[in-house]
């Protein structure tokens, strides 16, 4: 099946320093991925879309200049938390679905961000 | 944009009854609605997933129900067990490669033994 992978798993920061967070699609190849976040006991929040080759479409409400995206390739986005703060403290979570087909999308474990 | 209401936000059963629970959706245009499962601090695992094209699919304990014109869906499950215990989400979208799922707020599910 398919398989998407984060990186890192889990990672604590300073305020203020900035942070970058791997998505990969390690069998298939992703045109688009998608960067959720996630506080405790809450539901999945859409940052933005990612699409390979092109600029991230944002949320509403997600700082594009915070949270940078880059999706250089088809099997890699990585997101930027820059200047991070406590708020920014979260679960974020990649997926990606297959080109062509239906909207089936898989997820990546996630990333457990603590900024101190 | 899409909106997904989901219904409850807690539920509880003893092992052995069986648990429904219900989202609406305000796109018309949504033809794509999965659900997954997620344990604490894990990712969403797809369990069931329905296009428009059905009003209902199957696959052992676990069905979903899809009503288009009312514009709800809901996910039931059989014979519960303890390890169904878990957040479920519902999600809506267009059923087109690259378009974004919209979650529901989730409902926690706690079953007893």
């Amino acid at each position: 099946g398919a398989v998407v992978s984060q990186h890192p798993s889990r990672v604590i920061c300073k305020s203020g320093t900035s942070v970058k967070i791997e998505c990969r699609s390690l069998d298939f190849q992703a045109t688009t991925m998608f960067w959720y976040r996630q506080f405790p006991k809450q539901s999945l929040m859409l940052m933005a879309t990612s699409n390979e080759g092109s600029k991230a479409t944002y949320e509403q409400g997600v700082e594009k200049d915070k949270f940078l995206i880059n999706h250089a390739s088809l099997t890699l986005s990585t997101l930027t938390v820059t200047s991070a703060h406590p708020e920014d403290s979260s679960f974020y979570i990649c997926s990606a679905g297959l080109a062509g087909a239906y909207n089936e999308q898989f997820f990546g474990p996630g990333t457990r961000l603590t900024v101190l | 944009g899409e909106n997904v209401e989901q219904h409850p936000s807690t539920l509880s059963v003893q092992e052995g009854d069986s648990a429904v629970i219900k989202c609406t959706y305000s796109d018309s245009a949504s033809n794509y609605f999965p659900w997954y499962k997620q344990e604490l601090g894990k990712r969403p695992q797809l369990i069931i997933d329905i296009r428009s094209n059905v009003g209902e699919k199957k696959d052992q304990r676990i069905a979903v129900t899809l009503n288009k014109t009312a514009k709800h869906f809901s996910l039931h499950i059989t014979e519960t067990q303890p390890e169904d215990s878990a957040v479920y989400f519902c999600a809506a979208s267009i059923n087109q490669a690259g378009t974004a799922l919209i979650f529901g707020k989730g409902t926690t599910l706690s079953v007893s033994s």
